[in-house]
């Protein structure tokens, strides 16, 4: 299975970008690279995912490389709010027909004033 | 609204029982699973169900059960066999290839 590595923690400037590290160089071709983040003590909460392309929503940016061995989150104007662990993930496919989510070890991002 | 319902927030449990965690959800999703979350750690996969009547063991499913007899439901049975059960338990569903939706989590606590 795919893993991921992120660095432990970041901080941030609040009103600045916060570009966030994931390294998954085992990848496989048909392996996505999502990303969520959690919130103290809530559920996680879907960010983006992406195969190759760079992807772009409301909440972020999803850069991947050429060779998909890394990716980087994107949160372009950093608030409080977005206090909270980051999790890269490689989705994975499992025995027969399913598949699962294994998650990373996260990133804790501090937003400060 | 749809959602994904997991119940009840909080559980305490007296050692030697067993406990189920229930976790509901009406977004017709076919992929279900559990996850365990211990203070200041990322998440860990119990078990995971692809299709009704079927699912597969995760990285620590060691003292757990699941059954999928539903689409719309997953309860995990936390059985005396798991020695630490103290945790933060979340479940979580999606479609085949396409972003998991999280519950709020059960916290549950051995006394």
């Amino acid at each position: 299975d795919a893993k991921t590595t992120q660095p432990t923690s970041m901080d941030c400037a609040e009103g600045r970008a916060a570009n966030l590290p994931c390294n998954h160089s085992t990848i496989s071709g048909n392996e996505y690279v999502y990303w969520y983040r959690q919130i103290h003590s809530q559920g996680p909460q879907y960010i983006i995912h992406g195969l190759k392309n760079n992807e772009t929503n409301e909440m972020a940016s999803l850069i991947i490389t050429e060779d998909r061995k890394s990716s980087t989150l994107i949160l372009p104007h950093a608030t409080l709010r977005d206090t909270a662990v980051y999790y890269c993930i490689v989705r994975v496919y499992g025995t027969g027909t399913a598949s699962k989510l294994t998650f990373g070890t996260g990133t804790r991002l501090q937003v400060t004033l | 609204d749809g959602g994904i319902t997991q119940s009840p927030k909080y559980l305490f449990r007296k050692e030697g029982q067993n406990v189920t965690l229930s976790c509901e959800q009406n977004l017709n999703h076919d992929a279900m699973y559990w996850y365990r979350q211990d203070p200041g750690q990322g998440l860990r996969l119990i078990y995971y169900s692809q299709i009704v009547n079927d699912f597969q063991k995760g990285d620590i499913a060691e003292g757990y059960s699941v059954s999928r007899e539903k689409k719309e439901s997953f309860p995990l049975t936390v059985t005396s066999a798991q020695k630490n059960p103290t945790a933060f338990y979340l479940c979580a569903s999606s479609r085949s290839n396409t972003e998991a939706f999280f519950g709020q989590g059960t916290r549950l606590t051995v006394v």
